[in-house]
């Protein structure tokens, strides 16, 4: 039953430019800061982006965050293969829901 | 560098308790400002946060689970335990120990470990 909402896929091909979509509400996205994880077959899930746009060491500039409202958004600039994976969004919830992730996002190289 | 490392029974029976132990390295646990916590995922759906402990022994639930779930730091063994009682197969999952970071309210999750999975069948 996951509080925010994600497209279940998207795709491209090497080079292109990708964004996913994560539609939240106010006592979500709309107060609380967006953290995004990636997560590669067959690994443990890992961090790509905490406090809406920030890139924890390690991670290429080709991800970038943004948000807006109660929605926020990642892009992958210059895709490359190594990038299919599932990507979630996450916020606090000042509701009584906790940590919240997104639906999840699969990403596909074609 | 952090590590986290879950163990536990990869199979577990209707109605019973599951008890996971987490080994973490790196960090000490003891300030508020950091913790250690539960995601799981079940096959083929989101992932799904379960619980977090504080340093400061400070802790937080699922809404939808707190009935049914507890978590526990023993800073000296640099270990955290969930359990999580009256399995079902629809808690059939990966159990995952992540880090916990950034601010008491508002952190996140980052590294984590690689992934404990349990089967709920009788």
């Amino acid at each position: 039953q996951s509080v925010l909402t994600q497209p279940p896929s998207a795709s491209g091909t090497p080079g292109q430019r990708v964004t996913i979509s994560c539609s939240g509400s106010s006592s979500n996205i709309g107060s609380n800061t967006v953290h995004w994880y990636q997560h590669l077959p067959g690994t443990a899930p890992k961090l790509l982006i905490f406090r809406n746009n920030q890139r924890p060491s390690g991670v290429p500039a080709r991800f970038s965050g943004s948000r807006s409202g109660t929605s926020a958004s990642l892009a992958i600039s210059g895709l490359q293969s190594e990038d299919e994976a599932d990507y979630y969004c996450a916020a606090w919830d000042d509701g009584p829901n906790g940590y919240v992730f997104g639906t999840g996002t699969r990403v596909t190289v074609l | 560098q952090i590590t986290l490392k879950e163990s536990g029974p990869t199979l577990v029976k209707p109605t019973q308790t599951l008890t996971l132990t987490c080994a973490f390295s790196g960090f000490s646990l003891s300030s508020s400002s950091e913790g250690a916590g539960w995601i799981r995922q079940p096959p083929g759906k989101a992932l799904e946060w379960l619980a977090l402990i504080y340093g400061n022994d400070d802790k937080r639930y699922s809404p939808s689970l707190t009935s049914r779930l507890s978590i526990a730091k023993d800073t000296s063994k640099k270990q955290v335990v969930l359990t999580l009682t009256n399995m079902d197969p629809v808690d059939t999952g990966t159990y995952y120990c992540v880090h916990y970071s950034g601010g008491y309210y508002f952190g996140w999750f980052d590294p984590w470990g690689q992934g404990t999975r349990v089967t709920v069948s009788s």
